[in-house]
């Protein structure tokens, strides 16, 4: 079964670096035809999607993000990688990892998610 | 581009049926079949409900199916449970920026 798991610092400063890791058990990243995203929902609000990696590293990223994106695998450690430069207390979210149903560009749905993580900008 | 647009809360009683709108534009909702639903139980994690906007993942409960008309796609609940009491986004394909998701629903069993 396939099974997602984020981790993360908890607590990053304002204008640092948010560096974030999805570990992947039951399936490998790498798997043909498999892609993979990042979710976030900041407190109390909605759900935005922030960017998604291809099983051979193609990349795409939500173009209305003000926050620069790199999102990467490292297949080594089975793990999915996001990290987000110059934060603000905007990027104060619940930081989720999910599979994703991707046909050529149509990001399709989400399935499964893993439980997330909870990330603070402080200033 | 902005979110999907969904009603901030809807109710009903057991046993009631309710449905939930989720209304896009032809960049997304309106010209596309990928509409997919989630449902979140208060500090828990979305749950894929429906997919392609009228499919269920295996597991899912056939009280649970969804339709689209237009610009409106909609999720609707038959014979409404106590634990249907949760969160529920919609979220669609888009021309524009890839992905979006709508601002959510609130479920509240009465």
């Amino acid at each position: 079964q396939l099974q997602l798991q984020e981790s993360g610092p908890g607590l990053v400063k304002s204008s640092e670096t948010l560096s974030l890791t999805c570990t992947v058990s039951g399936d490998s990243v790498t798997r043909s035809g498999y892609y993979w995203g990042w979710v976030r929902q900041s407190p109390g609000k909605g759900l935005e999607w922030i960017a998604s990696i291809s099983y051979n590293g193609h990349t795409f990223q939500n173009p209305s993000l003000k926050t620069p994106v790199t999102i990467s695998l490292d297949t080594s450690q089975n793990q999915i990688s996001l990290k987000l430069r110059s934060v603000t207390a905007a990027d104060t979210s619940v930081y989720y990892c999910s599979k994703i149903n991707i046909l050529s560009v149509v990001h399709n749905w989400f399935d499964p998610w893993g439980q997330g993580t909870l990330v603070t900008v402080s200033s | 581009q902005s979110a999907l647009t969904q009603p901030a809360s809807v109710s009903g009683s057991p046993g009631q049926s309710i449905t939930i709108s989720c209304t896009g534009s032809i960049s997304n909702v309106g010209t596309y079949k990928y509409v997919s639903w989630y449902q979140q139980h208060p500090g828990k994690a979305p749950k894929l409900l429906i997919y392609e906007v009228n499919n269920r993942p295996s597991g899912i409960s056939d009280r649970f199916s969804g339709s689209k008309s237009g610009n409106t796609a909609s999720l609707t609940i038959s014979g409404v449970q106590p634990e249907d009491e949760a969160d529920y986004y919609c979220g669609s394909y888009s021309s524009i920026s890839l992905v979006l998701f709508g601002g959510g629903t609130k479920l509240t069993v009465l």
